[in-house]
C-alpha cells in the first residue's frame, strides 16, 4: 500500500516562530487533506488539497503533486496550535484514507 | 457543518464483555462511515468502511467477527467490540463522508478494558 512519511517527527516552537511541516507519498494521489488533532484527541479538518495552494488565516499549504509531497506553513505560532499535524492521502475512488506518521508539534511561550 | 459526534466518549469495562460505540452525523447523510484505531502515540489506522445498508469492507488483519459495524442509517453507524480483552484498549475514532472527498471525523471513544 501506499506509504505516507511525515517530517520532522517532533517539533518545539517559541511562540511566534514559524514552521513548515512536510508530508511525503509513495504514490498518485488523488486526495490529500492536513488535520490537526489537539490534545483532547479530535481532528479538525485543516486543508483539502489533492493539489495546488491554499491559505487560511496563519496557515497555508501547498501539494506538489507530481513530486508527491505536501507542506503545511504555520506562521506567528500560538499555544493553541500545539498537537500533532497529520497528513493523510486518498487514492482510487473508495476514499479511504491513509494516515502519515505524524508531526508532533509544541508551541511554548 | 458538518458535525460527527460519538458516544460514549470513555469507557471502561471488564475482559470479556461487550462494548457498542455509535457514530453519528449530525448535519448530514453520510453515506460512507469509517472506523480507525489509534494507539497512544502512533497514528490513525483505518479498520473498516462501511456504506449504508451494505456490509462493511474491513481492512486486512482486523477481524471482522470481533469488530461488528453496523450502518443502518444514513446517520448512524456502530462498532460493536465484542468480547473485548485489554489488548482492545485504545482510541477509536469515526468519520464520515459523502458528499466530497473530505471526512469529517468524530471526538473519539477512549477504551479500557480491565
Amino acid at each position: 500500500g501506499i506509504q505516507v512519511e511525515q517530517s520532522p517527527p517532533d517539533l518545539i516552537l517559541q511562540e511566534g516562530a514559524n514552521s513548515t511541516l512536510r508530508c511525503n507519498f509513495s504514490d498518485s494521489v488523488n486526495n490529500l487533506q492536513w488535520f490537526h488533532q489537539n490534545p483532547w484527541g479530535q481532528l479538525i479538518n485543516l486543508f483539502y488539497i489533492p493539489s495546488g495552494t491554499k491559505q487560511n488565516g496563519r496557515l497555508s499549504a501547498t501539494t506538489v503533486a507530481t513530486e508527491r509531497y505536501s507542506l503545511l506553513y504555520i506562521s506567528s505560532s500560538q499555544t493553541t496550535d500545539s498537537g500533532v499535524y497529520f497528513c493523510a492521502v486518498g487514492t482510487g475512488t473508495a476514499s479511504k484514507l491513509t494516515f502519515g506518521t505524524g508531526t508532533r508539534l509544541q508551541v511554548t511561550l | 457543518g458538518a458535525v460527527v459526534s460519538q458516544h460514549p466518549s470513555r469507557v471502561i469495562c471488564k475482559s470479556g464483555t461487550s462494548v457498542k460505540i455509535e457514530c453519528r452525523s449530525l448535519d448530514f447523510q453520510a453515506t460512507t462511515m469509517f472506523w480507525y484505531r489509534q494507539f497512544p502515540k502512533q497514528s490513525l489506522m483505518l479498520m473498516a468502511t462501511s456504506n449504508e445498508g451494505s456490509k462493511a469492507t474491513y481492512e486486512q488483519g482486523v477481524e471482522k467477527d470481533k469488530f461488528l459495524i453496523n450502518h443502518a442509517s444514513l446517520t448512524l453507524s456502530t462498532l460493536t467490540v465484542t468480547s473485548a480483552h485489554p489488548e482492545d484498549s485504545s482510541f477509536y475514532i469515526c468519520s464520515a463522508g459523502g458528499f466530497t472527498d473530505t471526512q469529517y471525523f468524530g471526538p473519539g471513544t477512549r477504551l479500557t478494558v480491565l
